[in-house]
């Protein structure tokens, strides 16, 4: 079973509005991404969790904030989003952290921002 | 640094053709790992295969084939009998043992497969 799992599947949200992305795996995989998906470009990596722990982030303005209670579980709060901040959110996860590791993705959130 | 380069952005077929998807690498590193992915219209990217550099070994899996030569840098995908399903949006992708580790996708070959 390779499932990850997303919610909502789609979010419209205003400007002043906080809101949360959940994402859930139950493959035992340590660790777990985010990934910004803008139309016709490939995704673009924003956080990784390894074992728990912020390994990497890139750049990403505070106004996203991640958050991993536990192993299974990833999210991705949003706060004070702009309408350039509309896109496709993927979550996925990994048996490890490391360049062999092959990641699986969830079916992704679509977010409007207005 | 590494680099995918997927130079065909669309392609459009008519059922039952056969399709190639290019790939072209770049990395310094000499362990390295090949990926492909499907995003249909859902959304959703979808494994199909992982490839290690030390692997030159060409796969077929059902209508599905991937040549892998280091020669050329390249990891190419072939679909045989495409069907109307083969329909998406095909990343290549690489990632490196000892470099970033980060998975680095090409731009993407959107496919569409007319009936």
């Amino acid at each position: 079973d390779t499932e990850v799992t997303q919610t909502p599947k789609h979010l419209v949200m205003g400007m002043t509005n906080k809101k949360s992305l959940k994402c859930e795996q139950h493959m035992g995989h340590r660790a777990m991404y985010w990934y910004k998906q803008k139309a016709k470009k490939p995704p673009e990596l924003m956080f990784v969790y390894s074992y728990e722990k912020l390994s990497i982030n890139e750049s990403v303005p505070s106004r996203f904030s991640p958050e991993c209670p536990n192993s299974s579980l990833l999210n991705l709060h949003l706060h004070a989003l702009q309408p350039e901040d509309s896109a496709l959110y993927l979550c996925a996860s990994s048996q490890g952290w490391g360049g062999e590791e092959t990641q699986y993705f969830g079916p992704g959130t679509r977010l409007l921002v207005l | 640094a590494q680099k995918v380069t997927q130079a065909q952005t669309e392609i459009s077929v008519v059922e039952k053709e056969d399709v190639t998807l290019d790939c072209v690498y770049e990395t310094r590193d000499t362990t390295y790992y090949l990926f492909w992915y499907k995003q249909p219209p859902s959304g959703e990217l979808v494994f199909l295969i992982r490839r290690n550099s030390f692997d030159e070994q060409n796969e077929i899996s059902g209508r599905y084939s991937w040549n892998f030569q280091k020669s050329t840098s390249s990891f190419n995908f072939t679909i045989t009998a495409s069907q109307v399903v083969d329909s998406a949006v095909y990343f290549c992708a690489l990632s490196e043992a000892g470099g970033s580790e980060k998975l680095v996708f090409g731009k993407g070959t959107k496919l569409t497969v007319n009936p």
